[in-house]
């Protein structure tokens, strides 16, 4: 299947700082890319859309100026936490799909620990 | 309302024998698929099998099978010859229409014993 990349797996950090997460596709482009959040034992909870070119579409109840995403090219996505809080602790994961593909390919996903 | 339902939130199942996880879905939309991702203590999620819903026969990928019954609007995956590396969170997930986002059920974890 097609490989998505995500980077960094873990990252801690100190209360206030932002922290960004990259979201590649290796083999394909994606014009279209899914970030998603997962705190323990729950299901993934789809924080956005991010779209290749263009503004990000975010679900309810998410803070866009919280979560910034930038999918700048079409093999890259970054959502970047700004100001983490120790709330803000959780596991994050992108998701992409090839043009015309159903399936969704998940990155590793990244561990955020905020101190 | 719930759009995937997964009602069994943990199962134990022999090594070598079957294991069914159920999942049910809501959707008015005629167009849609359902998909089944496995997620093992690592955090990664892996792709299983897909099924769509113009899908005249169940999709199978190696020891995994959908059952898919449209009219019940279940998606159950069976899971044949379990092994210890089966052990693993799963999860059902639905695509409406054209619209890539994918909605998961709450999951089933799954310990295979040996």
């Amino acid at each position: 299947g097609a490989v998505v990349s995500q980077h960094p797996s873990r990252v801690i950090c100190k209360s206030g700082t932002s922290v960004k997460i990259e979201c590649r596709s290796l083999d394909f482009q994606a014009t279209t890319m899914f970030w998603y959040r997962q705190f323990p034992k729950q299901s993934l909870m789809l924080m956005a859309t991010s779209n290749e070119g263009s503004k990000a579409t975010y679900e309810q109840g998410v803070e866009k100026d919280k979560f910034l995403i930038n999918h700048a090219s079409l093999t890259l996505s970054t959502l970047t936490v700004t100001s983490a809080h120790p709330e803000d602790s959780s596991f994050y994961i992108c998701s992409a799909s090839q043009p015309g593909v159903n399936i969704q390919y998940f990155g590793a996903g990244t561990r955020l620990s905020v101190l | 309302a719930q759009k995937i339902t997964q009602t069994q939130p943990g199962m134990f199942v022999q090594e070598k024998e079957a294991v069914t996880l159920d999942c049910t879905y809501d959707t008015s939309d005629p167009s849609y698929g359902l998909f089944w991702y496995k997620q093992p203590s690592s955090g990664e999620m892996i792709f299983l099998i897909y099924q769509g819903s113009y899908d005249q026969q169940n999709a199978t990928e190696g020891r995994y099978s959908l059952n898919f019954q449209k009219a019940r609007k279940s998606a159950n995956l069976v899971i044949s010859a379990s092994q210890l590396g089966d052990s693993a969170m799963y999860f059902c997930a639905m695509r409406e229409g054209f619209v890539y986002k994918l909605s998961f059920g709450a999951g089933t974890t799954v310990t295979v014993r040996a």
